[in-house]
């Protein structure tokens, strides 16, 4: 089992540019979270999927943020138009819905935006 | 939901173990006790959960005392690699908050040789 895999690991943009972060969670696995982690504010729940189908997006700070989940073994955070303080650490995670199931978490794509 | 309360800090002497509280006093009968850690650079790992019996696996054990109001997460024989940020949350099985854990500001772990 490869784990949940994001990717890019690493990435800077100019603010205004699009942003897009990639997903993909541990086959198998029905639920899918973005979180954001920032030394302000921690770890953020931002959106989480259910069988691909949004469920809770409460999380998303505003309409720049937009997630995707066209498959079950792909996701898409995009951000456009990027501002510096979206610079952080984005976290995917996947998990099988219920019970107290974990969520398994991948190494992270860290933005910077300048 | 119930919030937990760490201590920023703690350090432990390798091949010791390593017992980190967690307060969480206004916990409810449906809410689940999960921990996990972040090794620097990584992102969060599940260590153990319980909801009212002590549990043990390959990782740690958890203690949950009568009252469920704290519990211990138990490093048996803490080596190096177990330096880490450990982030103890409650979250109840409910169908509109299931997986939405509250990580808080966790305890950084130090293991010293």
């Amino acid at each position: 089992d490869a784990g949940v895999i994001q990717s890019p690991r690493h990435e800077v943009t100019e603010m205004g540019q699009e942003v897009t972060l990639r997903c993909k969670p541990i086959s198998g696995h029905n639920s899918l979270f973005w979180y954001r982690q920032t030394m302000m504010r921690g770890l953020e729940l931002l959106i989480y999927f259910n069988n691909n189908v949004p469920i809770d997006d409460s999380g998303m700070p505003e309409d720049r943020f937009s997630a995707k989940m066209p498959n079950a073994s792909f996701s898409t955070l995009k951000i456009q138009p990027s501002e510096p303080r979206d610079s952080a650490v984005y976290f995917c995670a996947s998990s099988l819905k219920g019970g107290a199931s974990p969520l398994h978490f991948g190494n992270g794509t860290r933005l910077t935006v300048t | 939901d119930a919030k937990t309360t760490q201590p920023p800090s703690m350090d432990c002497a390798e091949g010791r173990a390593a017992n980190l509280p967690c307060n969480h006093s206004t916990i409810s009968g449906n809410e689940y006790v999960y921990w996990y850690r972040q090794i620097h650079s990584q992102g969060p790992q599940y260590i153990i959960h319980g909801l009212k019996n002590n549990e043990t696996n390959e990782m740690a054990s958890l203690i949950i005392t009568e009252d469920r109001k704290s519990s211990t997460l138990i490093l048996p024989h803490a080596t190096l690699r177990d330096t880490a940020v450990y982030y103890c949350i409650v979250s109840p099985l409910t169908t509109d908050s299931w997986g939405k854990l509250q990580f808080g500001a966790g305890t950084q772990v130090v293991v010293t040789p």
